[in-house]
C-alpha cells in the first residue's frame, strides 16, 4: 500500500493569487489533516476533517485557508490570496481511526509553497 | 495553550555512539500523549515513539528510549547505537488526549548528524 502522497512537491505563487495543494492519503483512513511546517518553528495543525465526502469542520484558521474533501482519500488545502508568510511546507497527514490523542498519523512528504 | 520546547537545534554524534535529544512542554492537563517524531530529508515524518503521560514506565522502541519526567515536563529522546540513518530532523510533540486537531502541538525540531 502507497503511503500518503503530496502533489505538488513544490509551488511557486505570486502574492495575491489563489493556490490548491492536494493530498492523497491512505485508503482507508478516516481523518486527515493539514499542518503548516515553518523552519524553527515546528508545525501547526491548519485543518483536520473527521467525514469522508465533506467540508473541512475544524474552521481553523478562519478566512484564507480552507480544505476540501471530495473523495475519502482525497482532501485539497486551499489558500486563498496568498500573502508571503505563507510560504512555508504544507504536510498532509492521516490517520485510520478518528481524531482521538493516540492514533498515530502518517505525513506525506509536503509540498515547500514559496510566495512572492 | 500547551507549547513544546526543543532547545537543540543541531546536535551531532559519531556512529554507534548514544545520544541524547531534549524536550521540554508546558501544560495544565494531567493526561495527555506525547511523541517523537522523525523527519528524515525526504520529508516524510515517521513516528519514532510515543508515550501515554498517565504511564510511569518509559517507552521503548529498539534503540529508541525517552525519559519521561513528568514533574518536570520533560520528554528527552535517547538513541542509543546510532546509525547513519537516524540523520534527520527530530519533532518532539504533543497531544491532548480528547485529540482534537487544534490539540496536536510540535517542537521546533532538532536536526541530528550522524558522523562516520
Amino acid at each position: 500500500g502507497a503511503g500518503v502522497s503530496q502533489s505538488p512537491r513544490y509551488k511557486v505563487a505570486k502574492r495575491g493569487r489563489d493556490v490548491a495543494l492536494r493530498c492523497d492519503s491512505i485508503s482507508g483512513h478516516v481523518t486527515l489533516y493539514w499542518y503548516r511546517q515553518t523552519l524553527g518553528q515546528g508545525s501547526e495543525v491548519l485543518t483536520y476533517s473527521q467525514s469522508d465526502a465533506q467540508r473541512d469542520k475544524s474552521g481553523r484558521p478562519s478566512g484564507r485557508f480552507s480544505a476540501e474533501r471530495p473523495e475519502r482519500s482525497v482532501s485539497t488545502l486551499k489558500i486563498q490570496r496568498t500573502e508571503q508568510g505563507d510560504s512555508a511546507v504544507y504536510l498532509c497527514a492521516s490517520s485510520f481511526l478518528g481524531d482521538r490523542g493516540h492514533n498515530e498519523q502518517f505525513f506525506g512528504p509536503g509540498t515547500r509553497l514559496t510566495v512572492l | 495553550a500547551q507549547t513544546v520546547t526543543q532547545s537543540q537545534p543541531e546536535m551531532s554524534v559519531q556512529e554507534a555512539e548514544t545520544v541524547t535529544l531534549s524536550c521540554t512542554y508546558d501544560t495544565s492537563e494531567s493526561d495527555y500523549y506525547l511523541f517523537w517524531y522523525k523527519q528524515p530529508p525526504s520529508r516524510q515524518m515517521i513516528l519514532v515513539i510515543r508515550q501515554e503521560a498517565y504511564k510511569q514506565q518509559n517507552a521503548t522502541e529498539n534503540r529508541f528510549s525517552v525519559n519521561f519526567q513528568k514533574a518536570a515536563k520533560s520528554f528527552s529522546l535517547k538513541i542509543s547505537d546510532s546509525q547513519l540513518g537516524d540523520a534527520a530532523m527530530y519533532f518532539c510533540a504533543y497531544r491532548s488526549v480528547p485529540g482534537y486537531g487544534q490539540n496536536f502541538v510540535f517542537g521546533p525540531g532538532t536536526r541530528l548528524s550522524v558522523l562516520p
